[in-house]
């Protein structure tokens, strides 16, 4: 399987649940990120990984925990969510985080909070 | 504060025209400025990436501008066809933020055929 992947692709949780969100990149890539898309807003960035070190959080509720064990994967802990964070939850990668770096993305996590 | 302004929010042409996607931002100091297409339901695609020293990049049927001193960017699309329709993002790399791309709200596009 090639490019980035994402699963599940789409998620139903209760306000008291805990779920994680999943993310491979099988392109050699050494930075990972995480992207919220909600309705009718642009794309935030969320977190930033770089050689399995964050390296920025956006201001993101303590509710969302992120984890990269390694260069590859990448996933995003949820828990006591909110209605409002309902949105597609995507996930890129770049070869190193530089400025001059294409992200490549992921289908997404189309995740929502009952 | 560094913002993205896509407009308009949708376009609908008939399969066969020419036709061009504005975005706009607020910051001239910029690393580069890239162009995504989104499927409903679906992950972005890059279209096309322009270094702050460029002023247009090519790739088949498209053709992306940028004009850092107005704070402009626009995508040409020749021929547009039926498989062209999704939504075009906008996003750009603002110093002071390197690792992040500000993102556009999007032009929905619909090509008829």
């Amino acid at each position: 399987e090639t490019g980035v992947t994402q699963t599940p692709r789409h998620l139903v949780m209760g306000m008291t649940n805990k779920k994680s969100l999943k993310c491979e990149q099988h392109l050699g890539h050494n930075a990972m990120y995480w992207y919220k898309q909600s309705a009718k807003k642009p794309l935030e960035l969320m977190f930033v990984y770089s050689l399995e070190e964050r390296v920025e959080n956006n201001s993101v509720p303590s509710r969302f925990s992120p984890e990269c064990p390694n260069s590859s994967h990448l996933f995003l802990h949820l828990h006591t969510l909110q209605p409002e964070d309902s949105a597609l939850y995507l996930c890129a990668s770049s070869p190193s985080g530089r400025s001059t770096d294409t992200q490549y993305f992921g289908p997404g996590t189309r995740l929502t909070v009952l | 504060k560094q913002e993205v302004t896509q407009i308009p929010a949708a376009l609908s042409v008939p399969e066969g025209e020419n036709l061009v996607l504005n975005c706009s931002f607020t910051d001239s100091a910029i690393y580069n400025l890239q162009w995504f297409r989104q499927d409903p339901g679906k992950g972005l695609t890059s279209l096309l990436l322009i270094q702050s020293s460029q002023r247009e990049q090519t790739s088949g049927r498209l053709n992306a501008s940028l004009d850092k001193s107005s704070g402009r960017s626009t995508l040409y699309i020749a021929a547009s066809q039926p498989g062209d329709s999704a939504t075009y993002l906008c996003a750009v790399r603002f110093f002071g933020a390197a690792r992040q791309l500000t993102f556009g709200s999007g032009t929905q596009l619909t090509v008829l055929p």
